[in-house]
């Protein structure tokens, strides 16, 4: 059974500051990994995906990193603003016929003014 | 990007009433919604996948008499919870997906509260 883990729960970083959100899964037997937005309250925006046959997706200051065959994943956010600040949750969706997407609990970042 | 829209956003009802939640896709057609719930500070578990015209799949520890899943429509699915009660109390999500719609899009959720 696909676990996936979020390092660390919580992160707090003042202003300008870049930092480095981490996400670890158990089967690398992976169709797609995708990082999200969760605000408080609210439902999810998505931010990046990454097929599994890629290495890396960029938008803006964010940059997401896959190494599938260790599990892991990384989200970067350059020059972090208190706009950021919110939940990112990664979720990975398996190879295979069960498409379900697996979540991690999350990383809730705080970037203080 | 596809819209899927939720409703209501929160919720308020009273321990052993019925509520429908609604979610639906605005600009695509979708075959397949997923409802998950959200404990806080917790990751998002899956409860049912449910595809347009037949019956729901139920995730194990779910049970499927207490939340109903209608998707009865290609733009349309609901969730009933059923003789509601203080821990059902939680945050709900849709999602859906469909046609050129690859990839599941999340409705704003739902905030039920049971008194």
């Amino acid at each position: 059974k696909q676990e996936v883990t979020q390092i660390p729960a919580a992160l707090s970083v003042p202003e300008g500051e870049n930092l480095v959100l981490n996400c670890s899964f158990t089967d690398s037997a992976i169709y797609n990994l995708q990082w999200f937005r969760q605000d408080p309250g609210k439902g999810l925006t998505s931010l990046l995906l990454i097929q599994s046959s890629q290495r890396e997706q960029t938008s803006g200051r964010l940059n997401a990193s896959l190494d599938k065959s260790s599990g892991r994943s990384t989200l970067y956010i350059a020059a972090s603003q208190p706009g950021d600040s919110a939940t990112y949750l990664c979720a990975v969706k398996p190879s295979g016929s069960a498409r379900q997407l697996t979540f991690g609990s999350g990383t809730q970042l705080t970037v203080l003014p | 990007g596809a819209v899927v829209s939720q409703h209501p956003s929160r919720v308020i009802c009273k321990s052993g009433t019925s509520v429908k939640i609604e979610c639906r896709s605005l600009d695509f057609q979708a075959t397949t919604m997923f409802w998950y719930r959200q404990f806080p500070k917790k990751s998002l578990m899956l409860m049912a996948t449910s595809n347009e015209g037949s019956k729901a799949t139920y995730e194990q520890g779910v049970e499927k008499d207490k939340f109903l899943i209608n998707h009865a429509s290609l733009t349309l699915s609901t969730l009933t919870v059923t003789s509601a009660h203080p821990e059902d109390s939680s945050f709900y999500i849709c999602s859906a997906r469909g046609g050129e719609v690859r990839e599941a899009f999340f409705g704003q959720g739902t905030r039920l509260t049971v008194v």
